[in-house]
């Protein structure tokens, strides 16, 4: 078991351009979820999926934000057209579906929009 | 809808005991506490779970009021390795066969000091 993991760790973007995130879940886990934090803040819910079907989007997720989970593994968030904004960090977190819900976070992808 | 933490930060010297608040407004099915080191993935604490079962690690004690929609989580005789920023996460009844998103509080920065 070797956790979450998130790639890349850092990314610094122009405007404009499009940004594709990476998650690999622990493999036993069927929830996956994104969240976004940024500084001073909580997480934020993005979207989750069980196994490969999205189940629930945030209202924050615009359109520009789209996110898959092919064949139920790891995961991409990518995001068309950056503004600054999106400034962020992206944590993916992954879970089973015993009832304690006990999420485990990766290290996240810090996102920097210039 | 976001819970709110109390206090918004804290300084102790080593040794010293401290109690992180968190509060909804909503009826709560669960309570998870996670401390993030500075640019670090949030760490799993402890779950609280409406009707008294918990989850987490030994050294780290809390308490849920389901009545209060309240949860408190209780650091003594705290350690250099104790600093950091405490999130509480709530689950809203019924969220979990909808996926368990949790929805953050803002955090409570904790310094201990040698």
């Amino acid at each position: 078991d070797t956790g979450v993991s998130q790639n890349p760790r850092h990314k610094i973007t122009k405007r404009g351009q499009n940004v594709t995130f990476r998650c690999d879940p622990i493999s036993e886990h069927n929830r996956l979820y994104w969240y976004r934090q940024t500084l001073g803040q909580g997480p934020e819910f993005l979207t989750y999926f069980q196994n490969e079907a999205q189940l629930e989007k945030s209202r924050l997720l615009s359109d520009r934000f789209s996110a898959e989970r092919p064949k139920g593994s790891f995961s991409t968030l990518e995001i068309q057209r950056t503004e600054q904004g999106d400034s962020a960090m992206y944590l993916c977190a992954s879970s089973t579906r015993d009832h304690y819900n006990e999420q485990f976070f990766g290290p996240g992808t810090r996102l920097t929009v210039l | 809808q976001q819970p709110v933490q109390s206090p918004q930060a804290v300084i102790l010297r080593e040794g010293e005991d401290a109690v992180i608040n968190c509060s909804s407004s909503k009826a709560l099915y669960s309570v998870h506490w996670y401390r993030q080191k500075h640019g670090e993935a949030p760490v799993f604490l402890m779950i609280l779970l409406k009707g008294g079962e918990q989850k987490g690690h030994e050294k780290i004690s809390a308490s849920f009021n389901e009545k209060k929609q309240q949860s408190s989580l209780y650091l003594t005789a705290s350690q250099l390795s104790y600093s950091g920023t405490y999130f509480c996460g709530t689950e809203i009844p019924g969220s979990y066969n909808q996926g368990g998103k949790l929805i953050f509080g803002q955090g409570t920065e904790l310094s201990v000091k040698p």
